[in-house]
C-alpha cells in the first residue's frame, strides 16, 4: 500500500476564500505531482517538483500555488476561491530514477473541493 | 509532446463478460502503468507495465514498447470492475494521461 495522504477529502468553502489542500508521503520519494480532475474526466498536470526548493507549472493553467519545503510535503494553496475551482485535487510521488529506468506512480485519495 | 489515446472511450458489458483495453503512445517511454479510478474517485495501481506481459487475477496487461502500445484484458468482469481505466506514461519525468476508458459492467 502506497503512504501518501491527502487533506482535507471534502472541503466546501466561499467564494474568496484561502484555502491550503496537503499533500503527504512517508516514501521518501523526491517526486510528487498535483493533478486536477473533473469527475470521471481526464486528469490535468498542474504542478510538479523534482525535489526540495524545486516546482515546476504543468500543462493546464492554474491559479494555484506549491511549496516543497520538505521532502515529504507538497501543499497546495488557492489564495482566492472561485466556483471555477470546484473539481478534484489528486496528489501524486513516484521516486527519483534515471531516465532509463520506470518508477512506480502511487496516488492519494484526492480532495474533493466545492467552492460556492 | 507526446500523445497518450485510449480506446475505446467509453464500455458497456454484461457481467461476466470480457474486455481489451488499449493505450496507444507517440513516443519511447520509460514507465507505462494501469489505473483504475472507483466511484469514489481514487486511483488505485493496477500494474506497472513499461513491457511484457504480467497477471494479477482476472487481470493482465502486455506492453509492446517497440510498437508503443499496452493492452489491459478484463475477463470474468464484474459490476465491480465499473469506473474508468486510465494508462499513464512517464517521459522526462513527466506523468502523462489518457482520456480513460469508462468501463460500466451490467448486473
Amino acid at each position: 500500500e502506497a503512504d501518501i495522504y491527502q487533506t482535507p477529502r471534502y472541503l466546501v468553502i466561499g467564494t474568496g476564500k484561502k484555502i491550503t489542500l496537503e499533500c503527504s508521503q512517508t516514501m521518501g520519494h523526491d517526486k510528487m505531482y498535483w493533478y486536477q480532475q473533473d469527475p470521471g474526466m481526464e486528469l490535468h498536470l498542474i504542478h510538479y517538483s523534482y525535489g526540495v526548493n524545486s516546482t515546476e507549472k504543468g500543462d493546464l493553467s492554474s491559479e494555484s500555488t506549491v511549496s516543497r519545503i520538505r521532502t515529504e510535503h507538497f501543499p497546495l494553496t488557492l489564495e482566492s476561491a472561485r466556483p471555477s475551482h470546484t473539481s478534484q485535487y489528486l496528489c501524486a510521488s513516484a521516486p527519483a530514477g534515471s531516465r532509463t529506468s520506470g518508477n512506480t506512480i502511487y496516488f492519494g485519495e484526492g480532495s474533493w473541493l466545492t467552492v460556492v | 509532446g507526446i500523445q497518450v489515446e485510449q480506446s475505446p472511450p467509453d464500455l458497456i458489458l454484461q457481467e461476466g463478460a470480457n474486455s481489451t483495453l488499449r493505450c496507444n503512445f507517440s513516443d519511447s517511454v520509460n514507465n507505462l502503468q494501469w489505473f483504475h479510478q472507483n466511484p469514489w474517485g481514487q486511483l488505485i495501481n493496477l500494474f506497472y507495465i513499461p513491457s511484457g506481459t504480467k497477471q494479477n487475477g482476472r487481470l493482465s496487461a502486455t506492453t509492446v514498447a517497440t510498437e508503443r502500445y499496452s493492452l489491459l484484458y478484463i475477463s470474468s468482469s464484474q459490476t465491480t470492475d465499473s469506473g474508468v481505466y486510465f494508462c499513464a506514461v512517464v517521459l522526462d519525468d513527466k506523468i502523462i494521461f489518457g482520456k480513460g476508458t469508462r468501463l460500466h459492467i451490467l448486473p
